[in-house]
């Protein structure tokens, strides 16, 4: 069965505190992996990742692919306020459309 | 503000009763995305299309079904509802249903069966 595990499922830490989100997968015919940040409604694209080793940065949040060892990690520095969400991984496979299988989340409370 | 709209934004309705809900994607955008995120099933894909035909099929009842339109809005039809499929809808679209796209969601209907 095709899965997605994430840990913590919750996180509470200080502004200013660096955290890692951890993403592991099991599915078959591998696409792609994504990194969504959910608040208050819609989840907001983060990253998408395909290649193992190679890490997206977007300013404060970057994040990096291990295909062989099947998981991904997406690092926060310097939390701030605004970055408490849910951070969901999603995997997708499939060799023409999107089918996804989504991970429960994390939830990540940046306390001032 | 992503672009995609949904309507309606709350819907309560019975059991037993038949609901659609509206997607409308961004500008230019060729496929949609549906998913269903519940307390205790977190966010599940249900089913995409792209330029009118079905793409892809996730985790979708046979209760639930989809179509897109010539004018590339979708709607999602849920019927004979139960308890459980009260949740929080979204819809998402992309440019190609590419899996190297984006996707981006609109807010959500958030639908309470009673």
């Amino acid at each position: 069965e095709d899965k997605v595990v994430q840990s913590p499922l919750s996180l509470v830490v200080h502004e200013g505190d660096t955290v890692t989100l951890n993403c592991s997968y099991e599915v078959t015919n591998f696409r792609s992996l994504l990194w969504y940040k959910q608040e208050k409604k819609a989840p907001t694209f983060l990253f998408m990742l395909t290649s193992s080793g190679i890490e997206k940065k977007s300013g404060r949040l970057s994040s990096i692919l291990d295909k062989k060892e099947l998981f991904s990690i997406l690092n926060i520095t310097a939390t701030q306020t605004g970055d408490s969400a849910i951070y969901l991984c999603a995997v997708s496979w499939d060799n023409y459309g999107q089918n996804f299988v989504f991970g429960p989340g994390t939830r990540l409370s940046v306390l001032p | 503000d992503s672009g995609v709209t949904q309507t309606p934004k709350h819907l309560i309705t019975a059991t037993g009763q038949r609901v659609t809900l509206r997607c409308s994607p961004r500008s230019g955008d060729l496929s949609v995305y549906w998913y269903q995120q519940s307390l205790d099933q977190g966010l599940q894909f249900l089913i995409q299309y792209y330029n009118g035909e079905e793409r892809a099929k996730g985790n979708i009842l046979e209760r639930f079904s989809a179509q897109q339109f010539p004018d590339l809005h979708s709607e999602l039809n849920l019927s004979s509802l139960e308890l459980g499929d009260s949740a929080l809808y979204f819809c998402a679209s992309s440019v190609f249903g590419d899996r190297r796209e984006t996707q981006y969601f609109g807010p959500g209907t958030r639908l309470l069966v009673l």
